[in-house]
């Protein structure tokens, strides 16, 4: 049972243009939802997080939007850089009373094309 | 800040052995959750520990256990080792306290192959 479900394995964007990756989940109790970034021999690396009261969080380059009538987040990376080629995972949580269990996606890998 | 540790960082074992895994957390830090992660699946929940209770458990059999010592450094011990446990293994520590979302920091993780 894949509650969080990231259903593109891959994706390759042009260097300077928008990157979306997608994230739907089906669990109606997640109310909080992160991005990692994983590069390859190193662990996750938290990039941006969104509660369920907002439909959007901006940081520098990265924006994360929420819809919760359709289940649905993504993530929107602008300008792709080179070094944003790395597997991102889309993660939920269920509340934020010190329950530190995360639902994971299966990932993405972003390709950024030079 | 030291950031989260774990050792070893490459394992090979057989079939029918047992491991420990162990992980030292971010200083301050009193929450320890582990992680598996195995192509196509991402990551699964195994279980989280605080201030050496294990506060909540992911789907994964008795085989799989673990631990908090009083300093928040913790072991993962898997026994009766199958194929299909071969994976990395990532340990994440938080500050753990309740009343707003704890992000989670993540180690480099433990490469398990069993043979």
């Amino acid at each position: 049972d894949q509650q969080v479900k990231q259903n593109s394995p891959s994706l390759s964007v042009q260097e300077g243009r928008i990157s979306i990756l997608n994230c739907d989940y089906t669990n109606s109790m997640f109310d909080y939802f992160l991005w990692y970034k994983k590069y390859p021999a190193e662990g996750p690396t938290f990039l941006i997080s969104i509660s369920s009261i907002k439909d959007k969080n901006e940081d520098g380059r990265f924006t994360v939007f929420l819809n919760k009538s359709a289940k649905h987040l993504s993530l929107h990376i602008v300008p792709s850089q080179p070094g944003d080629s790395a597997v991102y995972f889309c993660a939920a949580s269920r509340s934020n009373f010190g329950n530190e269990k995360l639902t994971f996606g299966t990932g993405t890998r972003l390709t950024i094309i030079p | 800040k030291a950031g989260v540790t774990q050792t070893p960082r490459y394992l090979i074992k057989t079939r029918g052995q047992q491991v420990t895994l162990s992980c030292s957390p971010i200083s301050g830090h009193r929450s320890v959750s582990w992680y598996q992660q195995t192509p196509g699946q991402g990551l699964q929940f195994l279980f989280e520990y605080f201030s050496e209770t294990q506060r909540n458990k992911g789907n994964f059999p008795g085989r799989f256990s673990g631990r908090q010592f009083s300093n928040s450094r913790s072991e993962m011990n898997v026994s009766t080792l199958e194929l299909g446990d071969s994976a990395l293994y990532l340990c994440a520590s938080s500050p753990g306290t309740s009343g707003s979302y704890n992000e989670q920091f993540f180690g480099p993780g433990t490469r398990l192959t069993v043979l």
